[in-house]
C-alpha cells in the first residue's frame, strides 16, 4: 500500500541536543509538509517542499530546518531542542502544489519529548 | 482570509446515536472542505472532502458532512455511533493562495462514545 511512513515514531532526547526526523513516502508526490501538533492542539504547518523548493511558513522557528535529498524521503532537524518543541510531529505529502482539492496524506507521526 | 470554527470542543454521545459534529468557515475563496480524524498517538486521516461538486459528501465509516454556503457551514454526521469512533475530529479549509495551497485547521472535536 502506498503511504506516508515516519520514523522513529517515538524520539527522546536532551535539551540542547540536535535531533533529526525522518518522513518518506510511496506515494510520488511533490509536495513534502511538516507539521508540529502539541497536546489538544490543531496541527501547524512549519514548513513544505514542493518538490526541491523550500517553502517557510514566516513564524517558524530557525531552530527548524529541513531537507529533502529526493522525492522519498523529507527529514525535519531540530538543532537545539527546548522544552517547547516538545510535541508530535506530523509529516503529509500532496500530489500538487497550489491545488485547493488535493487531500493531504499523512503518517502516522513521531511523538518528540524533551527531557 | 480564511478560518475555521469547530463550535464544540468535546462531544459525547452514546452508542448508536446520531453524532453532529459541527464546523463553520469564513474564505475569501471558493474553498475545499475537509474533515480528518485522529485517533490517540495516530496520524491525521481523510474521512471526507467537499470540492465544488457534490453538497453532500459520504465518506469512510458511515460519515457524511454537507456543505452548506449560505450558512457557511460543513457539519459532520452520522447515523450511529459506534465505540471506534471516540477520536479528535478535525475540520479544514484550503483555498489556492498565492500559488500555495493554504490550509487551516479548526481547533478539533473530541468525541466521546460512551457505551
Amino acid at each position: 500500500d502506498a503511504m506516508v511512513i515516519q520514523n522513529p515514531r517515538y524520539q527522546v532526547t536532551q535539551f540542547g541536543k540536535p535531533v533529526t526526523l525522518s518522513c518518506s513516502q510511496t506515494l510520488n508526490h511533490n509536495v513534502m509538509y511538516w507539521y508540529q501538533q502539541k497536546s489538544s492542539q490543531a496541527p501547524k504547518l512549519l514548513f513544505h517542499y514542493y518538490d526541491k523548493d523550500f517553502n517557510n511558513e514566516a513564524d517558524t522557528p530557525d531552530n527548524f530546518q529541513s531537507r529533502r535529498p529526493n522525492t522519498s524521503f523529507c527529514f525535519l532537524d531540530i538543532r537545539s531542542p527546548g522544552l517547547g518543541d516538545a510535541a508530535m510531529y506530523l509529516c503529509a505529502t500532496s500530489r500538487e502544489q497550489g491545488v485547493a482539492t488535493d487531500t493531504q496524506y499523512f503518517g502516522p507521526g513521531t511523538r518528540l519529548t524533551v527531557l | 482570509a480564511q478560518s475555521v470554527t469547530q463550535l464544540d470542543s468535546h462531544v459525547s454521545v452514546s452508542e448508536g446515536t446520531p453524532v453532529l459534529l459541527r464546523c463553520n468557515y469564513s474564505s475569501s475563496y471558493s474553498p475545499s472542505l475537509f474533515w480528518y480524524v485522529q485517533h490517540p498517538n495516530k496520524g491525521l486521516q481523510l474521512l471526507l472532502k467537499y470540492t465544488s461538486a457534490a453538497t453532500l459528501v459520504k465518506g469512510i465509516n458511515g460519515f457524511e458532512a454537507e456543505f452548506k454556503k449560505s450558512e457557511t457551514s460543513f457539519h459532520l454526521t452520522k447515523p450511529s455511533a459506534h465505540m471506534s469512533d471516540a477520536a479528535e475530529y478535525f475540520c479544514v479549509v484550503s483555498v489556492r493562495s498565492g500559488g500555495y495551497q493554504k490550509v487551516t485547521f479548526g481547533t478539533g472535536t473530541k468525541l466521546q462514545v460512551i457505551p
